[in-house]
């Protein structure tokens, strides 16, 4: 039972451009939803996230979007560059009864970055 | 560099046999997580604690335990292993489960590669 899914395993922009990673949800019971970044050999690191009282969140270059009616959400990269290629992984929390926290990861979305 | 140890980075070993993964969180995270990246696959989510108590459990098998010590640092213990148990390991801390934004998320160590052969 895949509750987040990322559909696009892989993802290829022009340096300069726009890079849309986009991350689908089942379980309207998620609250919080983060982005991370993950580079070969290394641990996903945090990149943002957004509370799902809001509908948008923006820090630099980054900025997700939450569409709680659709149960989508993106992240938008703009202008991309080239240490921006890697796998990128949405995730949302749920199970937070008596202080617990899980964390459900998509499947990660690889993006290139093409000078 | 999230803050975040793991030791060790890799792992070879045989099947039937037991391992220990250790996790040292951020300074002052009292929560820890363990997740397991298999090839292909996103992270599964395994155990929580906080502040030394479990906290959630999502797949985890009989065979896997793990605890918290008093001063945080975690430990991930795979018995009985099987071939398919071969994936990368991740510990992740946040300073507390809950309690507003921020205090959440999680931040990641650099990973164990477990090959059993």
């Amino acid at each position: 039972d895949q509750q987040v899914k990322q559909n696009s395993p892989s993802l290829s922009v022009q340096e300069g451009r726009i890079s849309i990673l986009n991350c689908d949800y089942t379980n309207s019971m998620f609250d919080y939803f983060l982005w991370y970044k993950k580079y070969p050999a290394e641990g996903p690191t945090f990149l943002i996230s957004i509370s799902s009282i809001k509908d948008k969140n923006e820090d630099g270059r980054f900025t997700v979007f939450l569409n709680k009616s659709a149960k989508h959400l993106s992240l938008h990269i703009v202008p991309s560059q080239p240490g921006d290629s890697a796998v990128y992984f949405c995730a949302a929390r749920g199970d937070i009864i008596q202080g617990a926290q899980k964390l459900v990861f998509g499947q990660g979305t690889r993006l290139t970055i093409n000078p | 560099d999230s803050g975040v140890t793991q030791t060790p980075k890799h792992l070879i070993t045989a099947t039937g046999q037991r391992v220990t993964l250790r996790c040292s969180p951020r300074s002052g995270d009292l929560s820890v997580y363990w997740y397991q990246q298999s090839l292909d696959q996103g992270l599964q989510f395994l155990i929580q604690y906080y502040n030394g108590e479990e906290r959630a459990k999502g797949n985890i098998l009989e065979r896997f335990s793990a605890q918290q010590f008093p001063d945080l640092h975690s430990e991930l213990n795979l018995s009985s292993l099987e071939l398919g148990d071969s994936a990368l390991y991740f510990c992740a801390s946040s300073v507390a489960p809950s309690g507003g934004l921020g205090r959440e998320t999680q931040y990641f160590g650099p990973g164990t590669r477990l090959l059993v052969l």
